[in-house]
């Protein structure tokens, strides 16, 4: 069955300006998870959403957003980008909340802010 | 809070040489523990996982055993090849509650024929 889908691959975005960025999870996964990966901070987990509500969440600052819809899919936000918020950004799926689950991930979508 | 160390690297091996890369964690309880792999250019893939003490997970000639005394969460393989050379994150997901991965930093394997 198909993977999960990130949408767009690359985008370039100048400072101020907000993006949003999409995520379909492998059909019948209910559970969305975001992350951004840095050359510097490395992998750092965002936020994951269950039944369309938000169950967890990282250490980044409200500029940072995500919703989930009634079919699992999700989108994230990012508002007033930033030259630092310039990242590889990660969604993952699973079938459920449980911690041990696999979560798969998708390529992911590579932002830049100039 | 949970966290993940793993051996900096970069580590050059080569062909058919025998790869350890270290893995330790902090967490509460018994997390589940995972490895996944990532190749240029590309998202992270599910290598193996271990979701309790003294599981080994193992896949592609990968191996790892869950090691509850000393917290570690070591990966191995016998015999590298040089489609191996990616980067390597160890990982772990706190028992209880729901999905908030915590990644290591990431080490990258290189093999050279």
């Amino acid at each position: 069955k198909a993977g999960v889908t990130q949408t767009p691959r690359y985008l370039i975005k100048t400072r101020g300006q907000q993006v949003t960025l999409s995520c379909s999870p492998i059909s019948g996964h209910r559970s969305v998870s975001w992350y951004q990966q840095t050359p510097g901070q490395g992998l750092q987990f965002l936020f994951e959403y269950f039944s369309e509500t938000q169950r967890n969440k990282g250490n980044f600052p409200g500029r940072f957003s995500g919703r989930q819809f009634s079919n699992s899919r999700s989108e994230m936000n990012v508002s007033t980008l930033e030259l630092g918020d310039s990242a590889l950004y990660l969604c993952a799926s699973s079938s459920d909340s449980r911690a041990s689950n696999t979560i798969y991930f998708g390529e992911g979508s590579w932002l830049t802010v100039v | 809070g949970d966290s993940v160390t793993q051996m900096e690297g970069p580590v050059t091996l080569s062909e058919e040489a025998f790869l350890t890369i270290n893995c330790t964690y902090t967490a509460t309880g018994y997390p589940s523990l995972f490895w996944y792999v990532q190749y240029p250019g590309e998202g992270l893939q599910l290598l193996l996982k271990a979701t309790k003490a003294d599981d080994k997970g193992s896949n592609k000639g990968f191996e790892a055993t869950y090691r509850k005394e000393t917290t570690s969460f070591h990966l191995e393989k016998g015999s590298v090849q040089v489609s191996d050379s990616a980067v390597y994150f160890c990982a772990l997901s706190p028992s209880g509650g729901y999905q908030k991965v915590t990644f290591g930093t990431g080490t990258k394997l290189q093999v050279i024929p």
